[in-house]
């Protein structure tokens, strides 16, 4: 079954239009954190939770902004998408920061046009 | 800036064949290595994850090695089946909890 679980897969948005990506995780980890990555580049980290406890990473964009209602769900919302947000949007948690493996969902693959 | 760099950024192997890429990283304030396969039309799942300096970890046919010193590791693959094509990556885990991804290795195994 799978322990971490994002919707859609693929969010076709238009230029302007808020969107929200969602995520949610059976593993009761204390890390979520939300990725962007366009193809043949490394992921970016956009933001993590720590518990309730939110991290933004520096370069990451007002435009996007997260949600962590409780442990097993955390939002993505990109309040004015671009044509420079299409991507791929990672999920992922982990049990503890950097020092336990972090188990992904298949991602979301949006498009703004 | 930190930067994770791997290589090759991508390889084609017969299969049957043994082959390996690297992971390099900053090793100052270093304190964990990850290494990720990353298939197509799936979610990325763990491989591995090192923290000692001269540690190998092996599963199956896939092994890993770490230098912390000169701040690289190595993914061996032993006799590549197609099941193996995937994207490869590491992240590098520092002190300042900052985890940096590589742009990963693309491999494709050739029956």
């Amino acid at each position: 079954d799978a322990m971490v679980i994002q919707n859609p897969r693929y969010q076709v948005t238009q230029f302007g239009k808020p969107v929200t990506l969602s995520c949610s995780q059976t593993l009761n980890h204390n890390v979520m954190y939300w990725y962007q990555q366009k193809s043949s580049q490394a992921p970016k980290l956009l933001f993590h939770y720590y518990d309730k406890d939110f991290n933004n990473e520096a370069d990451t964009p007002d435009n996007f902004q997260s949600r962590r209602p409780n442990t097993s769900f955390c939002f993505l919302d990109i309040r004015s998408p671009g044509l420079g947000d299409a991507a791929m949007y990672l999920c992922a948690t982990s049990r503890e920061r950097g020092f336990t493996e972090a188990f992904f969902g298949q991602g979301t693959r949006l498009t703004v046009v | 800036i930190l930067n994770v760099e791997q290589s090759p950024q991508s390889l084609h192997v017969q299969e049957g064949d043994s082959t390996n890429f690297t992971c390099s990283f900053p090793s100052s304030n270093f304190y964990a290595l990850h290494w990720y396969r990353w298939e197509t039309a799936k979610s990325p799942e763990a491989l591995f994850v090192m923290t000692l300096n001269g540690d190998e970890k092996k599963k199956g046919r896939i092994s890993a090695t770490l230098n912390t010193k000169e701040g690289y590791s190595y993914l061996y693959i032993k006799g590549s089946q197609p099941e193996d094509s995937a994207t490869y990556l590491c992240a590098s885990f520092y002190s300042n909890y900052q985890l940096i991804w590589g742009a990963g290795t693309k491999l494709i195994i050739k029956p």
